[in-house]
């Protein structure tokens, strides 16, 4: 198992761009996230889904969308770019069913610098 | 806002156990306690959870006091690589509404 992967790992855009992030899990989890973790800081939600087709958002969603068309994979999407969402971000996916603990797995991070 | 106190910042002599305090006070029956952390600029790390009971895994202890108002996460024989912020969270399951809370956590160095 790959876990949850992330693409690309850094990335540097200019005030004004869009760009998308990718997170994929081969898990065959039904939840997935999106945190922003800003430095020296805890990380912040800024969207989850519950499954393929459904999604909602976190803490901090101004800025950003996302869309889930496949259990695997929870794109988020950046519209003009500021230099307020430069932050790293995390994906991370769980197995949410009834009352058992979600324990989430997180993947590496991308590091976006908005310029 | 995070329902859990941490201490900035702790020590560890290297091989010895470390014991890392958490003050929930606030927790709800159906509300679990989990421990993550997170090595320097890598996705955070599931480590233990628990709800009631006290809990043990290959990576540490979970200590849950009766009243469940506190607990203790517990590296046995704490590493180098135990070098990281934990993070204590309490929460209930996502799908009963619940929503992990990263708050600032405690910075564990593991000294030589």
């Amino acid at each position: 198992n790959a876990g949850v992967t992330q693409t690309p790992k850094f990335r540097i855009l200019k005030i004004g761009q869009s760009m998308t992030l990718q997170c994929a899990q081969d898990m065959n989890h039904n939840y997935m996230y999106w945190y922003r973790q800003d430095p020296g800081m805890g990380l912040k939600l800024i969207y989850y889904s519950v499954g393929a087709g459904i999604t909602d958002k976190g803490e901090v969603p101004n800025g950003y969308n996302v869309s889930r068309s496949t259990t695997e994979d929870f794109p988020l999407r950046l519209e003009l770019a500021a230099p307020s969402q430069t932050s790293v971000y995390f994906c991370a996916s769980s197995y949410s069913k009834g009352l058992r603990p979600d324990t989430q797995y997180f993947g590496p991070g991308t590091r976006l610098t908005v310029l | 806002d995070a329902k859990t106190t941490q201490p900035p910042s702790m020590d560890c002599a290297e091989g010895r156990a470390a014991n890392l305090p958490c003050n929930h006070s606030t927790i709800s029956g159906n509300e679990y306690v989990y421990w993550y952390r997170q090595i320097h600029s890598q996705g955070p790390q599931y480590i233990i959870h628990g709800l009631k009971n006290n809990e043990t895994n290959e990576m540490a202890s979970l200590i849950i006091t009766e009243d469940r108002k506190s607990s203790t996460l517990i590296l046995p024989h704490a590493t180098l690589r135990d070098t990281a912020v934990y993070y204590c969270i309490v929460s209930l399951p996502y799908n009963q509404g619940g929503k992990l809370i990263f708050g600032q956590g405690t910075e564990l160095s593991v000294k030589p």
